[in-house]
């Protein structure tokens, strides 16, 4: 299974916008990179995923390398709703592969 | 159009005894699957089924775990003979297509006395 790599957290003011880095140098060229999220005690929601080309919807935008070795989920203002924990995930056969993400936390 | 629903949320069992979980996917979904989250780590895939068929148990435990989705019905998660270590976060997911976007239920919360 492809291996993700993310800092264990990270901080950011309200209204700014937060850039959650991840690495997935062992990915194939076949996966796709996932991104969810996961509020306390719910279970997590989908927010973007991609395979080559950089990706924008409502919720945020995904940024790939050109070698697919990492990727940047940005959301362009965070707001205090934004507190989860982000989760970078390769989709793999059909499964989604979970690391242990990366703590946002949003201060007002 | 209602998402992805799970019960029961919170379930009790004394070890030894038997759980059941159960998964009612989004309306139009065929595809199911299952994960694991122990307290304070992240979710671990168990199983993925579509109708009547179990495509990936490879992260299903060897013994007293079960999973089907019949062809009526919501999908079932047993597991035989709890033990203290089953106490975890059952969460359920479902998609109109594999592979794809995932859609999570609320979840289970299993906790074995």
């Amino acid at each position: 299974d492809a291996k993700t790599t993310q800092p264990n957290s990270m901080e950011s003011n309200e209204e700014e916008p937060v850039h959650l880095p991840c690495n997935h140098s062992t990915i194939s060229g076949t996966d796709y990179i996932h991104w969810y999220r996961q509020l306390p005690s719910q279970g997590p929601e989908y927010v973007i995923h991609g395979l080559t080309s950089n990706v924008n919807n409502r919720m945020a935008s995904l940024a790939i390398a050109e070698d697919r070795k990492s990727s940047t989920l940005i959301l362009h203002r965070a707001t205090l709703r934004d507190a989860a924990v982000y989760y970078c995930i390769m989709e793999y056969g059909n499964k989604l592969v979970f690391g242990a993400g990366t703590i946002l936390r949003v201060k007002s | 159009n209602a998402g992805v629903m799970q019960n029961p949320r919170h379930l009790v069992r004394r070890r030894g005894q038997e759980a059941r979980l159960r998964c009612s996917p989004m309306k139009g979904h065929s595809h199911v699957y299952w994960y694991r989250q122990l307290p304070e780590e992240g979710l671990k895939f168990m199983v993925y089924l579509q109708k009547e068929n179990i495509i990936d148990e490879s992260g299903m435990p060897k013994e007293r775990f079960s999973a089907e989705f019949p062809k009526e019905g919501p999908s079932i998660l047993r597991i035989q003979q709890v033990v203290r270590g089953d106490s975890a976060a059952y969460f359920c997911a479902s998609s109109p297509q594999a592979p794809g976007e995932q859609y999570f239920g609320p979840g289970t919360r299993l906790t074995v006395t």
